[in-house]
């Protein structure tokens, strides 16, 4: 089974300060990760995903986030915050079930910038 | 390509009611998945189609099915309607063949009074 759990359901930062959004997770199996993106009345949008391979994942609009298997982490940072970073930001785990996906996600986090 | 389009966007039932929400995935997704997105529970997996048979479901009551049809877009149904039904159905697709990303669509905003 896999959960998910995103620290600080609220984040403040100003705008040209580093953001970081954490993330840890749960799962029996090898996970695939992701950060997604929501802003008011639209659906998600994928910032970065990691699948394989290298820890460290670069996204979208300049965010990365690594991973860390020993810390169970994942981690989304971005060196400087800027106005239209915010919006809500959502963490999920995934594994293979029976052919498919099951993707569960942390509850979010939204992310204010202020000027 | 065309992303994810859901219709309708905005939806008011009242309770006891049923509703019916469609999804058209990205061209030449196989695979569909609904979500419903509340303030109090977040996000949460409702089912996947795969060509047209259910492949993961979650905890949700029978009130709530769906079916996918042979072209992939999908439907979903809610069945006598409660008030704490309403919520946002995020609807996903995924090529599903390997690729492990969701592409979602904007959603469909049900208020159920």
């Amino acid at each position: 089974a896999q959960s998910v759990t995103q620290l600080g359901s609220h984040v403040s930062v100003s705008e040209g300060a580093l953001v970081l959004l954490r993330c840890n997770y749960s799962s029996s199996v090898p996970p695939y990760l992701f950060w997604y993106v929501q802003y008011p009345n639209q659906g998600l949008q994928l910032l970065l995903k990691y699948t394989t391979g290298a820890t460290l994942v670069k996204g979208i609009n300049g965010f990365e986030a690594e991973f860390k298997k020993s810390e169970t982490s994942f981690h989304l940072t971005k060196p400087s915050a800027h106005m239209s970073d915010a919006a809500e930001y959502f963490c999920a785990v995934s594994a293979s079930n029976t052919g498919g996906f099951k993707t569960i996600f942390g509850a979010g986090t939204r992310l204010f910038v202020k000027a | 390509k065309a992303g994810v389009t859901q219709t309708p966007r905005y939806l008011i039932k009242t309770r006891g009611q049923q509703v019916t929400l469609s999804c058209s995935p990205i061209s030449g997704h196989r695979s569909v998945s609904w979500y419903q997105q509340t303030p109090g529970q977040g996000l949460q997996f409702l089912f996947e189609y795969f060509s047209e048979t259910q492949r993961n479901k979650g905890n949700f009551p029978g009130r709530f099915s769906g079916r996918q049809f042979s072209n992939s877009r999908s439907e979903m149904n809610v069945s006598t309607l409660e008030l704490g039904d309403s919520a946002l159905y995020l609807c996903a697709s995924n090529p599903g063949q390997g690729v492990v990303e969701q592409y979602f669509g904007p959603g469909t905003r049900l208020t159920v009074t």
